[in-house]
């Protein structure tokens, strides 16, 4: 059965720091990696990686895709408080298009 | 552009009453996915529509029917409701069958079966 974990679970930083997250995913057929931020609603997207593309930069986010070991990790550099959410990962891996989440990291960003 | 639209946004039941949760998308998607997020559990798949005319059980279909209309409409039913799906349920799409693509969320249905 595909299995997604994330971790750490929660997660507190000052403002200026920089955090890392990560998720790890265990598939029979590996398709593509989401990112996604959830504040107090529907989660919001942040990035797809896919075999063709590994690497992806959005300010100060960026994401990596590590085919061989199974492993995205997420960066936030200088955290604001405005980062504070919960951050999901979630993997198309089995071939039949369905998206399993991991239980996200909770992130809190102290001013 | 409405996106990703999920009716109603609350809705209190008491155990053992039905209820649909209706979902739909004007984004031409082919996929589309009920979850359920509990606290400390992230979202959990319950059922998906990779296309139009195909349902499969997603990670806990217990509980829940679903029936995919159209190419725009998913909806998501329970017959008999109990206390354990109190939860906030979501609607997601996606055109993944053509090329991978990102799962675009309604804002989510609260639902308290008492």
């Amino acid at each position: 059965e595909d299995k997604v974990v994330q971790s750490p679970l929660s997660l507190v930083v000052h403002e200026g720091d920089t955090v890392t997250l990560n998720c790890s995913y265990e598939v029979t057929n590996f398709r593509s990696l989401l990112w996604y931020k959830q504040e107090k609603k529907a989660p919001t997207f942040l990035f797809m990686l896919t075999s063709s593309g590994i690497e992806k930069k959005s300010g100060r986010l960026s994401s990596i895709l590590d085919k061989k070991e199974l492993f995205s990790i997420l960066n936030i550099t200088a955290t604001q408080t405005g980062d504070s959410a919960v951050y999901l990962c979630a993997v198309d891996g089995s071939g039949t298009y369905k998206y399993i989440f991991g239980t996200g990291t909770r992130l809190k960003v102290l001013a | 552009n409405a996106g990703v639209t999920q009716t109603p946004k609350f809705q209190v039941l008491k155990t053992g009453q039905s209820m649909t949760l209706q979902c739909a998308q004007d984004m031409n998607h082919n996929s589309m996915y009920w979850y359920r997020q509990d606290p400390g559990m992230g979202l959990r798949l319950i059922y998906y529509s990779a296309s139009e005319g195909t349902t499969d059980k997603g990670e806990v279909p217990n509980g829940y029917n679903v029936s995919r209309l159209n190419k725009r409409e998913f909806s998501l039913r329970l017959e008999s409701a109990a206390p354990s799906q109190t939860s906030v349920y979501f609607c997601a799409s996606s055109e993944v069958v053509v090329r991978a693509g990102e799962l675009f969320f309604g804002e989510g249905s609260r639902l308290t079966v008492l």
